[in-house]
């Protein structure tokens, strides 16, 4: 069967660093998402993983292990305009988004 | 960057009433869209996915006669809910694939659609 899991809610303070991690189960995998969202409005694109290690784009990191179905969010230099549900999602055998519940990070000053 | 765009943005309508959601890509073809449905506090739930000139694939447990999802153009695609009644209410949002991005499989998310139905 195919799952992911990842936190339901974290809190950080601002300036500090976040790690967010998700984990998946799969039988197909073509790379894996990371989307920001904002209450009441769409998700906006972060990441998109489909090898192993780390990419980095400016204050944000996404890592990936495909052979531990594992991947991380680092967010760096937390800023107040960070909070937000960060969601992550694999695509499967057929190029279809699996999506995590999303994880609401709460940013304190 | 490749934009999509939603129409309308909110709507508010009696139960019993048919409603058109329309999703344009504005800069890229897109010759898949993707319907989604989220409840407050949940995640996206993938209703259909949308091909240009065929017909649409409904996920299981989407009803296809009451969500009518139609591809008509590489930029366009509609979602019509008819007979909509308070159940129905909720956020939809679509997204597109760039055709051109070949070696992508990034999706291309609308500002979604709020519906509220009395």
């Amino acid at each position: 069967g195919q799952n992911i899991d990842q936190p339901t809610e974290m809190t950080a303070t601002e300036g500090a660093i976040v790690q967010i991690n998700c984990t998946y189960q799969t039988s197909g995998f073509n790379g894996l998402f990371w989307y920001q969202q904002h209450a009441g409005e769409a998700p906006t694109f972060l990441s998109y993983n489909v090898l192993d290690g780390l990419e980095e784009k400016g204050r944000f990191s996404s890592f990936l292990s495909r052979s531990k179905g594992y991947s991380y969010l680092l967010l760096k230099e937390l800023q107040m305009k960070d909070s937000a549900s960060y969601l992550c999602a694999f695509l499967d055998s057929n190029y279809q988004l699996i999506w995590g519940a999303g994880t609401k990070l709460i940013i304190k000053p | 960057g490749a934009v999509v765009s939603q129409h309308p943005s909110r709507v508010i309508c009696k139960s019993g009433t048919s409603v058109k959601i329309e999703c344009r890509s504005l800069d890229f073809q897109a010759t898949t869209m993707f319907w989604y449905r989220q409840f407050p506090k949940k995640s996206l739930m993938l209703m259909a996915t949308s091909n240009e000139g065929s017909k649409a694939t409904y996920e299981q447990g989407v009803e296809k006669d009451k969500f009518l999802i139609n591809h008509a153009s590489l930029t366009l695609s509609t979602l019509t809910v008819t007979s909509a009644h308070p159940e129905d209410s909720s956020f939809y949002i679509c997204s597109a694939r760039d055709l051109d991005r070949g070696d992508s499989n990034e999706q291309f998310f609308g500002p979604g659609t709020r519906l509220t139905v009395l």
